[in-house]
């Protein structure tokens, strides 16, 4: 079964304003990544966080971390329409390190 | 040259045949992947291999196999393809030593079961 869970599953926005996708997992975690799709194509890390971290930074990216209430949040921030893609969470386990995937948070930023 | 690639990039084949799937990776690292994606249902591990004589089930294993020739080649095999085992399929690697890894994918093999 998927350890993570998108919400929501899609998402439209302005050019500009930012976009907020959250994950939830249910188990004790190693740490959780986020990663873009565009349409067909193979997945991109986008950025990795610890379980004893709580918040993370790259370029227009903020990931939270909440492990007490088990989800994750990714913002990116001032949208373009190259943001246009589905965006996963995954998750590792503590000494277990294949990871498991959501189903995605589908983004689409209109010009 | 990509860091993983896939061969086919798309595949029709018939009920019932065999079909491989390679993946060959030149970041040099241990550890390689198959999943499955559907729509809806994001990727789904069916196999990972963490070294050449180490191979593990994943989440859905069952009419699949795998070979890891190499420590760059890990080989994806459906023994007797079912239209269900359409999807896309995706080989990953990644090195766990490295700070703030993540996992580099292939572009995909589209397969089509009919």
């Amino acid at each position: 079964s998927q350890q993570g869970e998108e919400d929501p599953q899609a998402l439209s926005i302005q050019e500009g304003e930012n976009a907020t996708m959250n994950c939830s997992y249910k188990t004790s975690i190693n740490n959780l990544q986020w990663y873009r799709q565009n349409s067909g194509r193979g997945l991109v890390h986008l950025i990795l966080i610890r379980s004893n971290e709580r918040e993370k930074h790259s370029g227009r990216l903020r990931v939270t971390l909440d492990t007490s209430k088990k989800s994750s949040s990714l913002l990116i921030t001032a949208s373009r329409a190259a943001d246009t893609a589905s965006y996963f969470c995954a998750t590792a386990k503590p000494n277990n390190n294949d990871m498991r995937f959501g189903a995605g948070t589908r983004l689409t930023v209109k010009p | 040259d990509a860091d993983v690639t896939q061969t086919p990039r798309n595949r029709i084949t018939k009920t019932g045949k065999r079909i491989m799937l390679e993946c060959s990776q030149t970041k040099g690292h241990d550890r390689m992947y198959w999943y499955r994606q559907d729509p809806g249902l994001g990727l789904r591990l069916i196999y990972y291999s963490f070294d050449v004589k180490d191979i593990n089930k994943g989440e859905i294993s069952d009419g699949y196999s795998v070979s890891r020739q190499a420590q760059a080649k890990f080989s994806l095999s459906l023994e007797s393809a079912i239209p269900n085992q359409t999807a896309l399929y995706f080989c990953a690697t990644s090195d766990p030593t490295i700070a703030n890894y993540g996992y580099t994918f292939g572009s995909g093999t589209r397969l089509t079961v009919v």
